[in-house]
């Protein structure tokens, strides 16, 4: 059975990069034609799609985002990664991974909640 | 409009029948997904394309779309089913969305 889990810093100075790994097991990322997404909620809010990488390497982002945004993802390691620059307080939100498959996301990491904070 | 809109909030007695719904002009050309969202819980999909259930989602849990509004809807809702309910589709440049979300509750 698939599993996702994510890793990375819980927080993040204002203007820093955040920087976030999700780490695919029980599977290879490489297989199938799947994308690999990061979708994000802030505390007691709805769900924002940030981005995807898919089967092929192509990356797709939030136009809202994409000036900040970097998906990328390592083959070798079985992973997949986020990098967000020049966070705000606005940027806190529980950070989700999940594969896909057209509009079909399945299955999520648990998620990981990221503050912005001094 | 590049939207998804769902209701903020519905509520449904123990045993009747909810439906959930979902309206955006993407809706008209994508078959989305729903999404099941309980308190401190990744989402969970319970529907997608036109009316496919995952494995492991009850059958009381059916989908179905109109125009440029699609449903989920539970037939019998049980009090597992109290949680927060999302719709996804694409915008008008292909890009993911996801509706704002629909708090469910069942009394």
């Amino acid at each position: 059975q698939l599993q996702l889990q994510e890793s990375g810093s819980g927080l993040v100075k204002p203007s820093q990069t955040l920087s976030l790994t999700c780490a695919v097991s029980g599977g290879s990322i490489s297989s199938g034609d799947y994308s690999w997404n990061w979708i994000r909620q802030p505390p007691g809010k709805g769900l924002e799609w940030i981005a995807y990488i898919d089967h092929s390497g192509g990356t797709y982002y939030n136009p809202s985002l994409k000036s900040r945004v970097t998906i990328s993802v390592d083959r070798s390691q079985n992973q997949f990664s986020l990098k967000l620059n020049s966070v705000t307080a606005a940027d806190t939100a529980v950070y989700y991974c999940a594969r896909s498959l057209s509009l079909q996301f399945d299955p999520w990491g648990q998620g990981t909640l990221v503050t912005v904070s001094s | 409009s590049s939207e998804l809109t769902q209701d903020p909030a519905v509520s449904v007695a123990l045993g009747q029948t909810v439906r959930i719904t979902c309206q955006g002009d993407s809706l008209r050309s994508y078959y989305g997904s729903w999404y099941q969202q309980k308190p401190g819980q990744a989402p969970v999909i319970v529907m997608y394309g036109k009316n496919n259930r995952p494995s492991g989602i009850p059958d009381r849990f059916s989908g179905s779309s109109s125009g440029n509004t699609a449903s989920l809807t539970i037939t019998g809702a049980q009090a597992e089913d109290e949680a927060d309910y999302y719709c996804n589709s694409r915008d008008s440049s292909g890009n993911v969305m996801f509706g704002g979300g629909t708090k469910l509750t069942v009394l």
